[in-house]
C-alpha cells in the first residue's frame, strides 16, 4: 500500500505569494492531520479533519493559514500571503479510527524569502 | 507550556552499546505513549508505544519503560547500531474532545551511533 503523499516535497517562494501544501492519506484512513516542524516549536499539531470535516484548527496561527479537505483522498494547505517566519516543514498524517498510531508523510519544505 | 519534553538535544553512543532517551510528561491524563524515528529528510516513522497501563514493552532491540509516578519514560536500544542513527521523537497520546485523540509531541534527540 502507499503511504501518506506530499506534495510539493520542496517549495520556495517569495513573501506575500500564495502556498498551496498537498496531501493524499493513506486509503481506508478517516483522520487526516497538518503539522509543521520547526527548530524552535518542534513538531506541532496545526488541524485535523476526521471524515472530511475539521474538528480541532486551535493550532493554526493566524488566518493566513487555511486548510480544506474536499474528499477523503486529499487535503490542501494554504498559506496566504505567505511570510518569512512561515518557513518550516509541513508534514501531513493519517489514521485509521482510534488506533494509536499516525502515519506521516514525507513532509513538504517550505522556504519563504 | 510543554506537555512532553525531551530535555536532550542530543546523544552519542558506541556501536554496540546502549542507547537510552529519556522522555518527561506533564498531563496525567495521556493514555498512550509512542516513540517515532525521523531520518533526514523523511517523515516520522513508529517505532513503538506503550499503554500508560503498562511498564514496559519490548520489540526486538526496542524497549519503552513508563513510570507513571516519576511521569517518565525512556527507549532503551540494544545493541545500538549505526542505522540506528536518527531523531527521536517522544509523543503522548490524549483525548481532543469531540471522541477523539491527538498526539503531543517532544522537541527530539538525536541520536548518533558511532562505529
Amino acid at each position: 500500500d502507499a503511504g501518506v503523499i506530499q506534495s510539493p516535497r520542496h517549495e520556495v517562494t517569495e513573501m506575500g505569494q500564495e502556498v498551496t501544501l498537498r496531501c493524499k492519506p493513506i486509503s481506508g484512513h478517516d483522520y487526516l492531520f497538518w503539522y509543521r516542524q520547526t527548530m524552535m516549536r518542534g513538531l506541532e499539531l496545526l488541524i485535523y479533519f476526521n471524515n472530511n470535516v475539521p474538528i480541532d484548527d486551535s493550532g493554526m496561527p493566524e488566518d493566513r493559514f487555511s486548510a480544506k479537505m474536499p474528499n477523503a483522498s486529499f487535503s490542501t494547505l494554504k498559506i496566504q500571503p505567505s511570510e518569512p517566519r512561515d518557513s518550516a516543514v509541513y508534514f501531513c498524517a493519517s489514521r485509521r479510527g482510534l488506533a494509536v498510531e499516525q502515519f506521516f508523510g514525507p513532509g513538504t519544505r517550505l522556504t519563504v524569502l | 507550556d510543554q506537555q512532553v519534553k525531551q530535555n536532550s538535544p542530543s546523544l552519542s553512543v558506541q556501536e554496540g552499546r546502549i542507547s537510552i532517551l529519556n522522555c518527561d510528561y506533564t498531563n496525567s491524563m495521556f493514555d498512550y505513549f509512542l516513540w517515532y524515528k525521523k531520518y533526514p529528510a523523511e517523515g516520522p516513522t513508529f517505532l513503538i508505544s506503550i499503554s500508560s497501563i503498562k511498564d514496559k514493552n519490548e520489540d526486538g532491540r526496542f524497549t519503552v519503560f513508563l513510570n507513571k509516578s516519576a511521569k517518565h519514560l525512556s527507549l532503551h536500544i540494544v545493541p545500538s547500531q549505526p542505522g540506528d542513527s536518527a531523531v527521536y521523537f517522544c509523543a503522548a497520546r490524549g483525548y481532543s474532545g469531540a471522541g477523539s485523540y491527538q498526539l503531543t509531541f517532544g522537541k527530539g534527540t538525536k541520536l548518533s551511533v558511532i562505529p
